[in-house]
This record gives structure tokens, sequence and C-alpha cells, in this order.
């Protein structure tokens, strides 16, 4: 199975600032790779797709980069409705696996 | 407006078996493989079962292979998850997810195995 590892597992941040969450593949998934957004007491929501797509209607601070085995989720300018939990996922090989997560909040 | 409405959970025992239903409206339900994706309390994603937009493939988690059955009705836009055997282990909250890219969500259905 490809596990997809996480970090940080928990990000303080500030409103305002630029952020960067981590995905590293145990094995290339070449773009196969999506993020997704959870906020509490809700179900998760896609956030960016292959990578790097962006997704109609998610803002555009939200971006997305990597191939293989490495990727990254930035958020330019962190808002408080972005306290969240933040799951990568890779669609390349079966069984389908998501990151633990990485949990934004409130410095 | 794209809607996924889970229906059938509820507190079971061990070794008992549920089914998990998927209502889905507001787009060509046929058009679309779907998948379940479930959440233990207080932890991660985890994906159960995907299947195909005419029900002719159907892929699982090691975990479930032989207890679960995902299926479709496009007569009735449709998604189902039978679940056989169940073991404290599938205690969880059960997503129904539209495609391979999980674009769309259900609110979630809460299945707890319990004696």
């Amino acid at each position: 199975d490809v596990v997809l590892t996480q970090s940080p597992a928990t990000l303080s941040v500030t409103p305002g600032e630029r952020i960067s969450l981590s995905c590293r593949a145990s094995e290339s998934v070449d773009t196969y790779l999506h993020w997704y957004q959870q906020k509490p007491n809700e179900s998760p929501r896609l956030l960016i797709k292959y990578a790097s797509q962006s997704i109609s209607g998610i803002p555009s601070r939200f971006s997305g980069s990597g191939s293989g085995t490495d990727f990254t989720l930035s958020i330019n300018g962190v808002e408080l409705e972005d306290l969240s939990i933040y799951y990568c996922q890779q669609g390349n090989s079966l069984p389908y696996t998501f990151g633990a997560g990485t949990k934004l909040e409130l410095k | 407006e794209v809607q996924l409405v889970e229906s059938g959970g509820g507190l079971v025992q061990p070794g008992r078996s549920m089914k998990l239903s998927c209502a889905a409206s507001g787009f060509t339900f046929s058009n679309y493989g779907m998948a379940w994706v479930r959440q233990a309390p207080t932890k991660g994603l985890e994906w159960v079962a995907t299947i195909s937009y005419d029900g002719s493939s159907t892929y699982y988690r090691d975990s479930v292979k032989g207890r679960f059955t995902i299926s479709r009705d496009n007569a009735k836009s449709t998604l189902y998850l039978q679940m056989n055997s169940l073991r404290s282990e599938d205690t969880a909250t059960y997503y129904c997810t539209r495609g391979v890219l999980h674009d769309y969500w259900g609110q979630g259905v809460m299945v707890t195995v319990s004696s």
C-alpha cells in the first residue's frame, strides 16, 4: 500500500500568513494526488485535484504543487475559516489511501 | 445542486449485518463511479470501496473484502453498501462520495458495532 506522510501534524497559524503543508508518498503516485479540507463536524470537501488543478468554488488562495512523491498544499493568506484538517489522498493505485492529516490551529 | 444523502446507519451487534444507502440527485448518476469512505471516531479518512459507473467493476480494501458489497441501482440513482460480519473496528461514519476524485460527499451516516 502507498503510505502518505503528512507534515506537520499540527500547524499554528496567524491570519494573513502564507503556509505550506507537505504530503510525501512512499512510492511515486505521478500526479494522482488530491487534497481535501474537513472543517469541524463537517464532511470533507475537495480542494485540489491531480496535485495542482484548481476546483471551481474553492478560493484562489489555495494552490497545490508537486509530482511523484513530494507534494505541497499552499494557502496564501490564511483566513480564520481555513482552520480545519487537511488530508492528501492518492488515486494512483489500489487501495486508495489518505494521509493522517494536518490540523491548522490558531496561534 | 449535487446531493448525496446516506441512510441506514445505527447500532449493530458484532457479527451482524447492516445495509447503507445513498440517494443521489443533481447529476446523471449513471455517468459516475461512486465510492464509500469511512472515518472512525476522532480518526482520519479511510477508503472502503469503489464501484464503476455501470456496476461492472468493484474494488475493496482488504479489511472489508468478502464481508462488504458495494452495489448500485442506476434506475433509482442509489448507491448501497451491504456490510456483513461486522466488527468493532468497522465503527465509523460512512460517507458516500462521487467518482474517483470524491468531488462530492454526503453528510455521513454513523455505524456503531457494539454488543
